[in-house]
């Protein structure tokens, strides 16, 4: 089948420090990845697309990295925060007149002062 | 700009009820999806509308439904709830050709 893999175990980092989030998918190659931030009990908040013939893309202090080879997608968050405590969505879009979304179930992340 | 909302916040239901979930998109956009996301899981797609017309059902039984409006407004019907339909349901919307989606804060349903 066609799924998205993110490390279901919760990532502890000191506050300054990178955070690097993975997302991994197999048996097909999507044309772009999102990744999503969310809240506890709140709707997730789209962060970042990267498309496949991307290597990286950046905003402010976040970063994605796509590779096709691996099969994979990196989400880093340098000089992270407190609040930047959150769970992070990876997710691809599956076509064919309309477009939904298939989500990895995600990465908590705990950012500690 | 308001952004999605989604009504109710929370609501208490009983096994065998129905439920009413309504969302308003973001003005202009005319695709309506709908998600919902059992807790450490996450959001599996339900359905997409766009011009009130059903462009894409995910693996739900037939008790789930929905409909959108000619103000793209939708709902999202349940009907003879289980205890497993507990989860936040999640509304999203979009331009039509656009690739990003923007959820609303979702409503969190109970089914005891």
């Amino acid at each position: 089948s066609q799924k998205i893999e993110q490390n279901s175990e919760a990532l502890n980092i000191q506050e300054g420090k990178t955070a690097t989030l993975t997302c991994n998918y197999t048996n097909y190659s999507p044309a772009y990845l999102q990744w999503y931030r969310q809240d506890p009990g709140r709707g997730p908040v789209f962060l970042l697309l990267i498309r496949e013939n991307e290597k990286e893309k950046r905003k402010e202090r976040l970063k994605v990295t796509f590779d096709t080879t691996l099969k994979q997608s990196l989400f880093h968050i340098t000089a992270s925060q407190p609040a930047d405590s959150a769970t992070y969505l990876c997710a691809r879009a599956v076509s064919g007149g309309y477009n939904k979304l298939i989500f990895g179930a995600g990465t908590r992340l705990a950012v500690h002062p | 700009d308001a952004g999605v909302t989604q009504s109710p916040t929370h609501l208490i239901k009983t096994r065998g009820q129905h439920v009413t979930l309504r969302c308003s998109p973001i003005s202009g956009h005319k695709s309506v999806s709908w998600y919902q996301q059992v807790l450490g899981q996450g959001p599996q797609f339900i359905f997409q509308y766009y011009e009130k017309e059903e462009r894409g059902r995910g693996n739900f039984p037939d008790r789930f439904s929905a409909r959108q409006f000619p103000n793209y407004s939708s709902e999202l019907n349940v009907n003879a709830l289980l205890l497993g339909d507990s989860a936040l349901y999640l509304c999203a919307s979009k331009e039509w050709q656009g690739e990003t989606q923007y959820f609303g804060p979702g409503t969190r349903l109970l089914v005891l």
